[in-house]
């Protein structure tokens, strides 16, 4: 058990509707990350925070979005979904930000119908 | 490019035998290096870390080498077990950056 706790762990919805993921990190840590695994992009970094504040950004598309609350969890928020947008979402923590282990959470499968 | 899980590189051994698993990084830059074992439903398990001023690290039944001069990694598992099956990847993290870059993964394959 890594500590990350994601929920929810399988969220099925149609295209054109709006999801929110939920990521409570590791007790402790300070950043989260937000990554999209596909089997033909293989695992992509998509944002990160660290203490409430945008740290760094990825491949991730402006119908996406992400914040982080003071309790320090997070929620990625998928909107306008479509077919291509189904993958596992993963979450990850750290204590601080670079040059150090990031500790994943077991993900959310998103399927679009 | 290559896809991840339906053309994976496979690594087949039998229990008890040694395996290592291979990774070329891209970025002369990177500075800290990260080896991750994803099971079937589950997210990536943090294995074993290495930054660039070290060539060597061990852990409980794996260690990690560098070579910088050919931006090469690889883990070796001792003693496989079949409990080590699973997508192994290799990660790096540039220097000044926060983020982590993702290898392709390979699968390890242990056979009783």
């Amino acid at each position: 058990d890594s500590g990350v706790t994601q929920t929810p762990k399988h969220l099925i919805t149609a295209t054109g509707q709006r999801v929110t993921l939920r990521c409570s990190p590791r007790s402790g840590d300070l950043s989260v990350y937000w990554y999209q695994q596909s089997l033909d992009q293989g695992l992509q970094f998509l944002i990160q925070y660290y203490n409430g504040e945008e740290r760094a950004k990825g491949n991730i598309l402006e119908r996406f979005s992400a914040q982080q609350f003071p309790d320090l969890h997070s929620e990625l928020n998928l909107s306008s979904l479509e077919l291509g947008d189904s993958a596992l979402y993963f979450c990850a923590s750290s204590i601080g930000t670079d040059n150090q282990p990031q500790h994943f959470g077991d993900g959310t499968r998103l399927s679009i119908l | 490019g290559e896809s991840v899980g339906l053309h994976l590189p496979t690594l087949s051994v039998q229990e008890g035998d040694n395996s290592i698993i291979n990774c070329a990084y891209s970025n002369s830059a990177s500075d800290y290096f990260i080896w991750y074992k994803q099971e079937s439903g589950k997210g990536p398990q943090f294995i074993i870390d290495i930054r660039s001023n070290m060539d060597k690290r061990q852990g409980q039944r794996v260690t990690v080498l560098l070579n910088k001069t050919v931006k090469h990694l690889s883990l070796q598992i001792a003693a496989t077990q079949p409990g080590d099956s699973a997508v192994y990847f290799c990660a790096e993290n540039i220097e000044g950056y926060s983020t982590l870059t993702f290898g392709k993964g390979t699968m390890l394959l242990v056979s009783p």
